[in-house]
């Protein structure tokens, strides 16, 4: 189907600890992933993509690793702060039955860092 | 440069009322999505344009329409207004490209239907 799997729905972390929220996709020409941040009552904001031809990307605290052959990919947040709490979206574009490949969200991830 | 702007901000509307929300994309974007959020929900997929023609349509009934402007502004219209239409109405914009597909939001309409 065109989909994009995302998992957990909801994620609860002591602060300091690491977080991991897991995306598979349908579609094997699939090349660009990106994640989003949604704060409350905030819209969408890309944090962090990967494309394609790497496996793997860095900024600070924040890293996506991408499993090609699996179509799977994750997003990692280690040292976690509360303001880090947020529904956080993995995207990517799927070929449609139109042919077009339209950018497609996971049905997000609510992650809560208690302090 | 300006991001995507969306107008009205907020919108209150009477069931069975029509309502019309706008979108302006960032420069040089010639895609437009439409996506409703009811609260605390994912992002539902409504509507992408591109160059001026309507691309995908999400699993919304036909009261639910829309339109591409030769400038790539967008328009959604939602007909015969329902309380379930009540959401946070989020546009988005990016380069029609297969190597990036980022798309970027406005800070979105929220419609509630009384």
């Amino acid at each position: 189907g065109e989909n994009v799997e995302q998992h957990p729905s909801t994620l609860s972390v002591q602060e300091g600890d690491s977080a991991v929220i897991k995306c598979t996709y349908s579609d094997s020409a699939s090349n660009y992933f990106p994640w989003y941040k949604q704060e409350l009552g905030k819209r969408p904001q890309l944090i962090i993509d990967i494309r394609s031809n790497v496996g793997e990307k860095k900024d600070q605290r924040i890293a996506v690793t991408l499993n090609k052959t699996a179509k799977h990919f994750s997003l990692h947040i280690t040292e976690t702060q509360p303001e880090d709490s947020a529904v956080y979206f993995c995207a990517a574009p799927i070929r449609g039955s139109g042919g077009y490949q339209k950018v497609t969200f996971g049905t997000g991830t609510k992650l809560q860092v208690i302090p | 440069e300006a991001g995507v702007t969306q107008s009205p901000t907020h919108l209150i509307k009477t069931r069975g009322q029509q309502a019309t929300l706008r979108c302006s994309p960032i420069s040089g974007h010639t895609s437009v999505y439409w996506y409703q959020q009811a609260l605390g929900l994912g992002l539902q997929f409504l509507l992408w344009y591109d160059e001026g023609e309507e691309r995908n349509r999400g699993n919304f009934p036909p009261r639910f329409s829309g339109r591409q402007f030769p400038n790539y502004s967008s328009e959604l219209n939602v007909n015969a207004l329902e309380l379930e239409d009540s959401a946070l109405y989020l546009c988005a914009s990016s380069v029609p490209s297969l190597i990036r597909n980022t798309i970027y939001f406005g800070e979105g309409s929220w419609l509630t239907v009384v």
